[in-house]
């Protein structure tokens, strides 16, 4: 079965420090990764997608950055924090299948002090 | 700029009660899912609807699609403290975009 591990859960840094989430996938080939935002309690926003290595998308100009070094892992990074970065970061990843559900991480909370 | 409403964004009930959660947009989806989100975790697919006017059950949980295929509804019968979670539309077209989200709560 497939499964998706992204860490840390929580994660303290002072505005500037530089920033990296780890996102891999389990048990499935060539998956379309991304990386969402959440506001607190609300809907989510997408930051990027990727459907293959190298391949990154962003939907959203702002002060991070991600990459697909490998087929089934995916980082979001920054090198200098804003205060507004703060939020619940989402990995996700679906098949290439058209109407593919979303399989969601649990979550990394980030807290830019 | 694609938005999808819900509605309510906050909902307080008690146990036994029936509710129903509205999601609604001026676009037209190809199909549109429900999730339901618990504290700490990411969202969990509940469903998928694909066809305008379909309806699909999940025990006492029924979702609707609209005809137009623009909008949805998920109504919950006999709630129970168990439902308590946030719940995310997703429509797609060329992209997946999620809805504004409820906040339900189930009191026992």
């Amino acid at each position: 079965s497939q499964t998706i591990h992204q860490w840390p859960a929580t994660l303290v840094q002072p505005v500037g420090s530089p920033l990296s989430l780890e996102c891999t996938v389990e048990g499935t080939s060539n998956p379309n990764l991304y990386w969402y935002r959440q506001a607190a309690g609300r809907g989510l926003q997408l930051l990027f997608y990727s459907v293959g290595i190298g391949q990154i998308s962003s939907e959203v100009p702002q002060n991070l950055s991600a990459s697909r070094p490998q087929d089934r892992q995916f980082i979001l990074s920054s090198k200098k924090l804003l205060l507004s970065d703060s939020g619940f970061y989402l990995c996700a990843w679906t098949d290439n299948d058209y109407n593919s559900p979303l399989h969601f991480g649990n979550g990394t909370r980030l807290t830019v002090t | 700029t694609q938005l999808l409403e819900q509605s309510p964004q906050f909902l307080s009930i008690q146990e036994g009660e029936n509710l129903t959660v509205y999601c609604n947009s001026s676009s037209v989806f190809s199909s549109l899912q429900w999730y339901r989100q618990e504290p700490g975790e990411g969202p969990v697919l509940l469903v998928t609807v694909v066809t305008g006017g379909e309806v699909k059950k999940l025990k006492r949980l029924t979702f609707q699609f609209g005809d137009a295929r623009k909008d949805s509804s998920l109504h919950i019968t006999a709630a129970q403290p168990g439902d308590t979670g946030l719940y995310l539309c997703a429509g797609e077209t060329d992209k997946l975009i999620f809805g504004t989200g409820t906040r339900l709560q189930v009191f026992p």
